[in-house]
């Protein structure tokens, strides 16, 4: 069974820093892209950010780039989000999302979400 | 990049056929067939409903389906229920290497 657990959500101040945690299991991770997908409270799903099956590639929305860092570790089956200079904007539950074996696959398997909130 | 544009919301009575759009342009929906559909019901993460443009995954029921026009994608909800309420999500790759999400539609059944 695919599982996808997030962690490392909380309160933060603005300007501050957080890393998020993934840990996946129930399927060969090195085989997939991963996402990440965020959604502040109330509101829609936007699309964060992806890394191919061993790192190499990545990509970020323009509203993240140069701030947040995604990266993988095969060898704990593990996906991170490091986010700097956080912002009130960045409150949202984030989703660790599998994709496929190609970037264009579609988002088939969510984590529950880790909740940041950004705020003074 | 601009989220694709979907009604705030849907209604339906049981047993009804209700259909949602999904409108973007030609660099996401009109440049690619790959589509996707999500449901989330409150407070749970959104699943997987349609894939590429039509295609079903396992275990979804065959009372969704999904297509598109030009920029315009749709999914249809036939033989509505009332486990079907929730908030549905289009989405689709984009020339950029990126992914857009729709605004979101609210299914209600009456």
């Amino acid at each position: 069974e695919v599982q996808l657990v997030e962690s490392g959500g909380g309160l933060i101040q603005p300007g501050g820093s957080l890393r998020l945690s993934c840990a996946a299991s129930g399927f060969t991770f090195s085989s997939n892209w991963m996402h990440w997908v965020r959604q502040t409270p109330g509101k829609g799903l936007v699309w964060v950010s992806h890394i191919n099956g061993d790192g190499s590639s990545t990509t970020y929305a323009d509203s993240v780039k140069g701030r947040f860092t995604i990266s993988r570790d095969s060898a704990k089956n593990t996906l991170y989000l490091q986010m700097n200079s956080l912002r009130d904007e960045d409150t949202a539950v984030y989703y660790c999302v599998r994709g496929g074996a190609r970037s264009w696959n579609p988002f088939d398997y969510w984590g529950q979400g880790t909740l940041v909130i950004v705020s003074s | 990049q601009s989220a694709l544009t979907q009604p705030a919301s849907v209604s339906g009575s049981p047993g009804q056929s209700i259909t949602i759009s999904c409108t973007g342009t030609n660099s996401d929906i009109g440049g690619y067939n790959y589509v996707s559909w999500y449901q989330q019901h409150p407070g749970k993460a959104p699943k997987l409903m349609i894939y590429d443009v039509s295609n079903r995954p396992s275990g979804v029921s065959n009372r969704f389906s999904g297509s598109k026009s030009g920029n315009t994608a749709s999914l249809t909800i036939s033989g509505l229920q009332a486990e079907d309420e929730a908030d549905y999500y289009c989405s689709s790759y984009t020339s950029s290497t990126t992914y857009v999400f729709g605004t979101g539609t609210k299914v209600t059944v009456l």
